[in-house]
């Protein structure tokens, strides 16, 4: 499987700034995904981002609170903007490996004061 | 809305024994199936995907799927220590390269 980088790995920001992560994967993938994992809760994806193309959002998440870019098929960042302590949250990136099969980076754990 | 349906537990299982996840979904079109493990602190580690109807056997690890009753179940044979963890059932609803809905996860205890 692909492996799959974060940065940054965690964060502590003030609220009404702006944070954006960084996802790097080792092969060009087609489909790179944004997930977010609330403290004790599941995940929630956020967006599909595509190559060459606007990220497709999921219902309840904005592009202008959470702009995405993705230049190539190993890169994209997603950006956390206007942050309140709502958003203190694990963000997760994900890669299809061409197979339907979708594996994850280690995260970037957020907290908003 | 799109749901998927675990247990939340803990489920404690004794060393050496069976352990059973269970998770149903609601979207009947759902196309494919994950099985997912993530210890405490760490992101999502993928165990086993299953497409179609019936059992799919990897090492200790078995996914059962019935569409019919859209239930999808893991079991985790010779179940040890280091199967201790939160087990995440995930689906993709569309089909195709697309995103996951997850479950809220069941948490594993195995005790020694």
């Amino acid at each position: 499987s692909a492996v799959i980088s974060q940065k940054p790995s965690r964060d502590i920001c003030q609220r009404g700034t702006s944070l954006t992560i960084q996802c790097q994967v080792d092969s060009q993938v087609t489909m790179m995904f944004w997930y977010r994992q609330q403290p004790g809760q599941s995940l929630t994806l956020i967006a599909t981002a595509n190559q060459g193309s606007e990220a497709t959002y999921e219902s309840g998440f904005v592009i202008d609170k959470f702009p995405i870019s993705r230049p190539n098929l190993t890169f994209s960042t997603l950006t956390v903007s206007n942050m309140s302590p709502e958003d203190s949250s694990i963000y997760l990136c994900s890669v299809d490996d061409g197979v339907d099969e979708q594996y994850f980076g280690p995260g970037t754990r957020l907290t908003v004061t | 809305q799109k749901e998927v349906e675990q247990n939340s537990g803990p489920l404690s299982v004794p060393e050496g024994a069976i352990a059973s996840l269970n998770c149903t979904y609601s979207d009947r079109g759902s196309q494919s199936f994950f099985w997912y493990r993530q210890y405490s602190g760490k992101s999502p580690e993928l165990i086993m995907f299953i497409y179609s109807n019936g059992d799919k056997e990897d090492g200790r690890f078995t996914a059962q799927l019935n569409k019919a009753s859209q239930y999808v179940s893991l079991l985790i044979r010779d179940s040890q220590p280091s199967d201790s963890a939160t087990y995440l059932c995930a689906v993709n609803i569309r089909g195709g390269a697309d995103g996951l809905t997850f479950g809220k996860g069941t948490h594993l205890i195995i005790q020694p």
